[in-house]
């Protein structure tokens, strides 16, 4: 079956690095997806990536290791403003997006 | 602001109500989908349509009924729903549903309790 693991909740620090992994497993791979929701707002778009490697956007970066069904989103300068959760979806080889559940991100002062 | 609006925001229901959910967007795309969002469960995709033709409908129970009349609206039309249909639903577009780079744009999504 199709499957995106990824951790439920992480704590980190104001000003600090945080890194949310994400592994899958699709039929087929057309790219990896990264997204941010606020608690009680839509999901807003934040990276994608098909090749492997880094993908760098101001203070969010997002890797992806094609060979090792693996990516990470990594956010610098922690601000409180990035507390939400954060969701990962590969797309499979009928361009349907598959999901994970989400990791919701605490920031702490 | 994604370009994707949708209303009601919020919406409570008895399970023999009648209801119906509006999603419109203002990006020029051709297709759209409706998600099924539940605490702590992965986003379930419901129904998709491109170019106004439905092209996914994965299992979802006959109580709930898109309809997309033109490229830019869609609607969920809800009736005799169960509590165990509450959750958050999730409207959002995308150029056309398959290119190499079709990134979906989400609307704010509809808060349904049914009681």
């Amino acid at each position: 079956g199709q499957n995106i693991d990824q951790p439920t909740e992480m704590t980190a620090t104001e000003g600090a690095i945080v890194q949310i992994n994400c592994t899958y497993q699709t039929s087929g791979f057309n790219g990896l997806f990264w997204y941010q929701q606020h608690a009680g707002e839509a999901p807003t778009f934040l990276s994608y990536n098909v090749l492997d490697g880094l993908e760098e956007k101001g203070r969010f970066s997002s890797f992806l290791s094609r060979s090792k069904g693996y990516s990470y989103l990594l956010l610098k300068e922690l601000q409180m403003k990035d507390s939400a959760s954060y969701l990962c979806a590969a797309r499979d080889s009928n361009y349907q997006l598959i999901w994970g559940a989400g990791t919701k991100l605490i920031i702490k002062p | 602001e994604t370009g994707v609006t949708q209303t009601p925001r919020h919406l409570v229901m008895g399970m023999t109500n009648k209801k119906s959910l509006k999603c419109e967007q203002h990006l020029g795309h051709n297709a759209m989908y409706w998600y099924k969002q539940s605490a702590k469960k992965p986003l379930e995709l419901m129904f998709v349509y491109s170019l106004e033709e439905r092209v996914e409908n994965n299992s979802v129970p006959s109580r709930f009924s898109p309809e997309c009349p033109n490229s830019s609206h869609l609607f969920l039309h809800l009736h005799t729903l169960q509590p165990e249909d509450s959750a958050l639903y999730l409207c959002a577009s995308s150029q056309d549903g398959t290119g190499e780079v079709d990134t979906q744009y989400f609307g704010p999504g509809t808060r349904l309790t049914v009681l």
